[in-house]
């Protein structure tokens, strides 16, 4: 299909390994959207690019999060050192225009789910 | 800042009836109002957004909703509950000044036969 695809889809990490997340955006989509969704709460923004530019990323938790979109489509967030906080399911979404304004549809990935023991 | 408060963390409703989700937002600017439905293991899929054009907004699956600025309120609502219909369903405010969503904690409906 054409939509956003997301691996893992499952990972458990022990605590203090890192971690590597991967989002596939849909073909030709400008801006790249990273969400954390705890258990039982609603997704919470992490960070934003528009193409390989990192415009936002006001909502990481920690310097251990890290995300990257080199060439504008693919992007990873790492978390390095994982704590047993980190557990979540961490959303892709991407929209279309260069703008990156919430009245572009984001289109979200089934997410992965990341547990830390 | 913005913020949604969704009433009612679990919400029955027998096939048939009528379904109201609730939401409730906080916004010091004018805002734009998302309904957003999850299905188990898959992403979030936009049911529907007001974006300052006619306050009832309406959405894919026959679901719709009413921005009621007096209430601060934007109630997802579907005449007749279909066991489809059966999922985690989330509000969501921004900015149109923005990139970001503020999501509600959602409310998982259940449909009974």
């Amino acid at each position: 299909g054409a939509g956003v695809s997301q691996s893992p889809r499952y990972k458990v990490a022990k605590r203090g390994q890192d971690v590597a997340l991967r989002c596939d955006p849909i073909s030709g989509h400008v801006s790249l959207f990273w969400y954390q969704q705890a258990l039982g709460q609603g997704p919470e923004f992490l960070t934003y690019f528009q193409n390989e530019a990192q415009l936002d990323k006001s909502g990481l938790p920690s310097d251990r999060f890290f995300a990257e979109r080199p060439e504008g489509s693919v992007s990873t967030l790492k978390i390095q050192r994982t704590q047993q906080e980190d557990s979540a399911v961490y959303l892709c979404a991407s929209s279309l225009t260069s703008r990156g304004k919430v009245l572009d549809t984001q289109y979200f990935g089934p997410g992965t789910r990341l547990t830390v023991l | 800042a913005q913020s949604v408060t969704q009433l009612g963390s679990h919400v029955s409703v027998s096939e048939g009836a009528l379904v109201l989700l609730r939401c409730n937002y906080s916004s010091s600017v004018p805002p734009y109002l998302f309904w957003y439905v999850q299905y188990p293991n898959q992403g979030l899929q936009l049911l529907l957004k007001y974006t300052s054009a006619a306050t009832l907004v309406k959405g894919i699956n026959g679901f719709e909703a009413e921005f009621k600025k007096s209430e601060t309120s934007f109630h997802l609502t579907k005449p007749s509950a279909h066991m489809s219909d059966a999922a985690e369903y989330f509000c969501a405010v921004s900015a149109n000044t923005g990139n970001q969503f503020y999501f509600g904690t959602g409310t998982s409906l259940t449909v009974i036969p």
